[in-house]
């Protein structure tokens, strides 16, 4: 099992839409969750951090975590084409000694 | 300016050659890591290192060395040059006491 999974999609939606992009990760002691949003041959950029379990807003962006159920996801209201781009998943991991742990990413289409 | 700065942003180069990648900070980070994307596997941590005496391999270090000149300079080389090198490298850096990783724009390698 992959430390850290994601759809690699890509995620279709329409302009306006709801965009819902998940992860699952597999270390228990995984505190602190990272989202990173790339745009194509561009460096990945944090948007969202959330450290406790339930739902954090930002904006269109809204993350979520389920700590027993190992699992976070990032929900992104009103879609734009600006937000096509590829969405990584960062958890940081008990055993990791401070790094972070990527997902493969999602890749995310907004249609106008 | 940038806060985190990588040199060449392109580069071309044959097997079996030796060659440097750099990164420079200004954002008085103590931690730095390296990076390579791939297509469809995410990021791959190469090398990282917490202070300027503390240098760690991380999943993919074979083939790889670096070198901590100081707090805001981590370079990384690639031996001897081979094809499955080709890859998207991004140098990074985080405040010791925080998770957030800011990345460099990247440099685009291909191994010929």
């Amino acid at each position: 099992q992959k430390e850290v999974e994601q759809n690699s999609g890509p995620l279709s939606v329409p302009e306006g839409a709801i965009a819902s992009l998940n992860c699952t990760y597999s270390d228990r002691g995984s505190q602190s969750f990272f989202w990173y949003r790339q745009y194509s041959g561009k460096s990945p950029e944090l948007i969202m951090s959330i450290y406790s379990n339930g739902d954090k807003e930002d904006g269109r962006f809204t993350a979520q975590l389920n700590k027993a159920s190992q699992y976070v996801s990032l929900l992104i209201r009103d879609s734009q084409p600006s937000d096509s781009a590829t969405y990584l998943c960062a958890p940081d991991g008990e055993n990791q000694g401070g790094k972070l742990i990527f997902g493969q990413g999602t890749e995310l289409s907004v249609k106008p | 300016d940038a806060d985190v700065t990588q040199t060449p942003r392109n580069r071309i180069t044959k097997t079996g050659k030796r060659i440097m990648l750099e990164c420079s900070q200004t954002k008085g980070h103590d931690r730095m890591y390296w990076y390579r994307q791939d297509p469809g596997l995410g990021l791959r941590l190469i090398y990282y290192s917490f202070d300027v005496k503390d240098i760690n391999k991380g999943e993919i270090s074979d083939g790889y060395s670096v070198s901590r000149q100081a707090q805001a300079k981590f370079s990384l080389s690639l031996e001897s040059a081979i094809p499955n090198q080709t890859a998207l490298y991004f140098c990074a850096t985080s405040a010791a006491d925080q998770e957030t990783q800011y990345f460099g724009p990247g440099t685009r390698l291909l191994v010929l």
